[in-house]
């Protein structure tokens, strides 16, 4: 198994500009969710789905930040427009029930200028 | 609501040292899951143990083992004979019955460890 599958590893983008990041779950996986880590406030849940559907978006710093899982194998994060304090890692995992362990992608190193 | 506090934000220890790393939790659930992750240098986030709420028991795994008190709501996770390959930034996290989509995670705790 391949793992959950981020892109891109790296992103830097200048400020005012579209971000999309994107993700593919462990395949029959039912949860998947996006973090964010910063120094300043460490690994936060921005969104999950289960069953592709979005259960929580409690975290979601702001209407700029969007995310979408169109189908079981692919879910984005969307930042428009981008600020430089949205430059942080940002994490995708899936788990394959509730409660289980979490399997993390690399990453994503978003850099705002 | 949940919240996860790790209190040591970074230890340093020589190799062969044993390093304890603290975890203290907060939920109202009576089902929840404790969970330890690692984060070496490179920056992937490792699963390294998943203990239920009705279970109690320690458990060791090689060099790694943890501590689970409910009575203290503490999750302790100790290093024996630490390595430099242990340098990394640990986190605990909780999943309650109430969110199971929701892992809380501590603050991390840096771990050095030098030669």
């Amino acid at each position: 198994d391949a793992g959950v599958i981020q892109s891109p590893r790296h992103e830097v983008t200048e400020m005012g500009q579209e971000v999309t990041l994107r993700c593919k779950p462990i395949s029959g996986h039912d949860y998947l969710f996006w973090y964010r880590q910063t120094m300043m406030r460490g690994l936060e849940l921005l969104i999950y789905f289960n069953n592709n559907v979005p259960i929580d978006d409690s975290g979601m710093p702001e209407d700029r930040f969007s995310a979408k899982m169109p189908n079981a194998s692919f879910s984005t994060l969307k930042i428009q427009p981008s600020e430089p304090r949205d430059s942080a890692v940002y994490f995708c995992a899936s788990s394959l029930r509730g409660g289980e362990k979490l399997f993390f992608g690399s990453g994503t190193q978003l850099s705002v200028l | 609501a949940q919240k996860v506090t790790q209190a040591q934000t970074e230890i340093s220890v020589v190799e062969k040292e044993d390093v304890t790393l603290d975890c203290v939790y907060e939920t109202r659930d009576t089902t929840y899951y404790l969970f330890w992750y690692k984060q070496p240098p490179s920056g992937e986030l490792v699963f390294l143990i998943r203990r239920n709420s009705f279970d109690e028991q320690n458990e060791i795994s090689g060099r790694y083992s943890w501590n689970f008190q409910k009575s203290t709501s503490s999750f302790n996770f100790t290093i024996t004979a630490s390595q430099v390959v242990d340098s990394a930034v640990y986190f605990c996290a909780l999943i309650g019955a109430d969110s199971w989509g929701k892992l809380q995670f501590g603050a991390g705790t840096q771990v050095v460890v030098t030669p």
